[in-house]
């Protein structure tokens, strides 16, 4: 079976500060793992992918086998960053998602 | 470019009515999904289908049926709608290993 695991639902940042959302996962096999985010009104959308190991509007994130992690970090956290974040992991044709973090940036 | 298409976007049922709501992609993808998005539970998935011919129940597959019509259709039906079935509904679809997947604008279902 594979879980993905996001713990905090809300997170309230103020703009320019750091942003770090966590992500744990278990999976018995070779995770693939990704972040998507859905912005209001719009449709969920990839923002990351494990695979890649790049920087996407400044975010990033690293997986941790060891920790069988995956968080997503931003070091300055714009107003345009408010949004739902979602974990996922792909495994058996599967693709399942975490609860979610909904990210407010104050001004 | 129309990429996963779900109708309708909207819709009312009362409950103990049928519905079957649509999903379509136009990108060739091989497998798709249903996804029910409710307040603090995320996205579950309900069904999807590996490849055309397939399905296979996800995560909450309870008072739910789908179609793997071909290749681009996969449609997600309710035989007898209930209120816990109120929720906003996504489609998705993805090609092969490692890429991402597309999602679909959502369909709010409300059950009275």
């Amino acid at each position: 079976a594979q879980r993905v695991t996001q713990p905090e639902k809300l997170l309230s940042v103020f703009k320019g500060a750091p942003v770090e959302l966590k992500c744990n996962y278990s999976y018995s096999g070779s995770p693939e793992l990704f972040w998507y985010v859905q912005y209001s009104r719009q449709r969920l959308q990839l923002l990351l992918r494990h695979i890649s190991r790049e920087s996407i509007k400044g975010f990033t994130a690293d997986l941790n086998k060891g920790e069988t992690s995956f968080h997503l970090k931003k070091p300055f956290a714009q107003e345009e960053d408010s949004a739902m974040y979602y974990c996922a992991l792909r495994g058996n044709n599967r693709l399942a998602f975490g609860k979610g973090n909904q990210v407010v940036v104050i001004p | 470019n129309a990429g996963v298409t779900q109708t309708p976007k909207f819709q009312v049922l009362k409950t103990g009515q049928s519905m079957t709501l649509q999903c379509a992609q136009d990108m060739n993808h091989n497998s798709m999904y249903w996804y029910r998005q409710d307040p603090g539970m995320g996205l579950r998935l309900i069904y999807y289908s590996a490849s055309e011919g397939t399905t296979d129940k996800g995560e909450v597959p309870n008072g739910y049926n789908v179609s793997r019509l071909n290749k681009r259709e996969f449609s997600l039906r309710l035989e007898s709608a209930a209120p816990s079935q109120t929720s906003v509904y996504f489609c998705a679809s993805r090609a092969i290993r490692n890429t991402e997947a597309f999602f679909g604008q959502g369909t709010r279902l409300t059950v009275v």
